[in-house]
């Protein structure tokens, strides 16, 4: 169950598009289209904004858009915006332990 | 209002015991799969414990299992866990989070605020 890897810090301008990264293995992001990702502002539940890769739930804003390449996937947010700042979590399901995986985050700053 | 709401957080000594409970509201609770989450002071989430919907099947981390049981009353709409042997590396904001569905695989859904559980003698 070793953590998903993300990098600790992206930053972009206003307007601007961003990629947050996030590498696993052929046991979990590899291997089903279930990864997921969660914003989540300090002292705020987590949001879902990504799931099963590419799906947006309701709601949420169409700037915000995920893709995996092998045993990496990545969101995206498009136009950025000063309240898009925030920690992002990727998660993974993995199937073989039936648990779940979630990267060490990524602090996102809108400069 | 949709709504999941933790409780039951504090100050606990290191080997004892602490229950928490996670009260369900605006949705149908028997239906969804739950899970706890965790995130200790400075660090990221932590997947502890998923419990299926109708609470014949649980899944743990390893860093949890066999101290931590989690349960649930669909008849009061109620999540629990309960964490034995408490350690210091346990003190963190603990998270209930809904499923999407009923599956295993269904992603976190919506989650509550959290409760602070702080182990320490």
């Amino acid at each position: 169950q070793s953590a998903l890897t993300q990098p600790a810090s992206v930053s972009g301008s206003d307007g601007q598009s961003i990629t947050i990264s996030c590498s696993g293995t052929s046991s979990d992001i590899g291997t089903y289209n279930l990864v997921s990702w969660y914003q989540h502002l300090p002292g705020k539940a987590p949001k879902l904004v990504i799931y099963e890769v590419t799906k947006r739930p309701s709601g949420v804003s169409y700037r915000f858009s995920g893709s995996k390449s092998g045993n990496t996937a990545s969101l995206t947010i498009s136009g950025l915006q000063a309240e898009d700042e925030a920690d992002y979590y990727c998660c993974s399901y993995a199937v073989s332990s039936t648990t779940w995986v979630f990267g060490g985050g990524t602090k996102l700053t809108v400069l | 209002q949709v709504q999941v709401v933790e409780s039951g957080g504090g100050v606990v000594q290191p080997g004892r015991s602490l229950r928490l409970s996670c009260a369900a509201s605006g949705f149908n609770f028997n239906i969804y799969g739950m899970h706890w989450v965790r995130q200790a002071p400075g660090k990221g989430l932590e997947w502890l414990t998923l419990i299926l919907y109708d609470g014949t099947k649980e899944y743990y981390a390893d860093s949890v299992k066999g101290r931590f049981t989690i349960s649930r009353d669909n008849s009061k709409n109620t999540l629990f866990l309960q964490m034995n042997s408490l350690r210091a590396e346990d003190t963190a904001v603990y998270y209930c989070a809904r499923a999407s569905g009923r599956y295993e695989y269904d992603e976190f859904e919506m989650w509550g605020q959290g409760t602070m559980v702080i182990v320490s003698s």
